[in-house]
């Protein structure tokens, strides 16, 4: 069975920084791309960050370029999101995701809260 | 890349069907046939219902179709169950390794 869980969710003071883990299960990690999306209260879904299987390429949403880094390890089945100099903006539960053919995601974790707040 | 636009709501009684809208821009629904659907109940993760358009995965049932026409597309659930009853959301590829997502719809089984 696929699973993807997340966790490192908390809350955090504004220009903090955090660090979300997502372990995955079930599938051969390094032969898939792999996301990051965020719902922030009250507001829709948002692409945040993907990289490659080999973790080569990466891309990000302008709003986070710069601040957050996606990272994996395909011999921990991990993928990882450092978030730095964060912003109230930033509060969301993110959701890691299996992409598939550069285009929709078919599997998610339940997401992890992150509150960015003084 | 603003988002996609869904009704907040939506409802049918059980065995009624009920059809989601999904209105874009000609930057993204209109140009590229990589529109998704995800279904989400309270506290669990996001399960891909529908992907590009109208490809079910395997265990979905063949009650959830969905359809395009120019900058819109949308999600039919035919014989509503109450287990149907959920937060649907709705993403379509933008170009440039962006996706983007629609508001979401709150579908309620009378």
């Amino acid at each position: 069975e696929v699973q993807v869980v997340e966790s490192g969710g908390g809350w955090v003071q504004p220009g903090g920084s955090l660090r979300l883990s997502c372990a995955a299960s079930g599938f051969t990690f390094s032969n898939f791309w792999m996301s990051w999306v965020r719902q922030a209260p009250g507001k829709g879904r948002e692409w945040v960050a993907n990289i490659k299987e080999d973790g080569s390429q990466k891309y990000y949403v302008d709003s986070v370029r710069g601040r957050f880094t996606i990272s994996r390890d395909n011999a921990k089945n991990s993928l990882s999101l450092q978030m730095n100099s964060l912003r109230a903006a930033d509060t969301a539960v993110y959701y890691c995701a299996r992409l598939r053919s550069g285009y929709y995601y078919d599997y998610w974790g339940q997401g992890t809260l992150v509150t960015v707040s003084s | 890349q603003s988002a996609l636009t869904q009704p907040p709501s939506a409802s049918g009684s059980p065995g009624q069907s009920v059809t989601i809208s999904c209105t874009g821009t000609s930057t993204d629904v209109g140009v590229y046939n990589y529109v998704s659907w995800y279904q989400q109940h309270p506290g669990k993760a996001p399960k891909l219902m529908l992907y590009e358009v109208t490809k079910r995965p395997s265990g979905v049932p063949d009650r959830f179709s969905g359809s395009k026409s120019g900058n819109a597309a949308s999600l039919t659930v035919s014989g509503l169950q109450a287990e149907d009853e959920a937060d649907y959301y709705c993403s379509s590829y933008a170009g440039n390794n962006n996706i983007v997502f629609g508001t979401g719809t709150k579908v309620t089984v009378l």
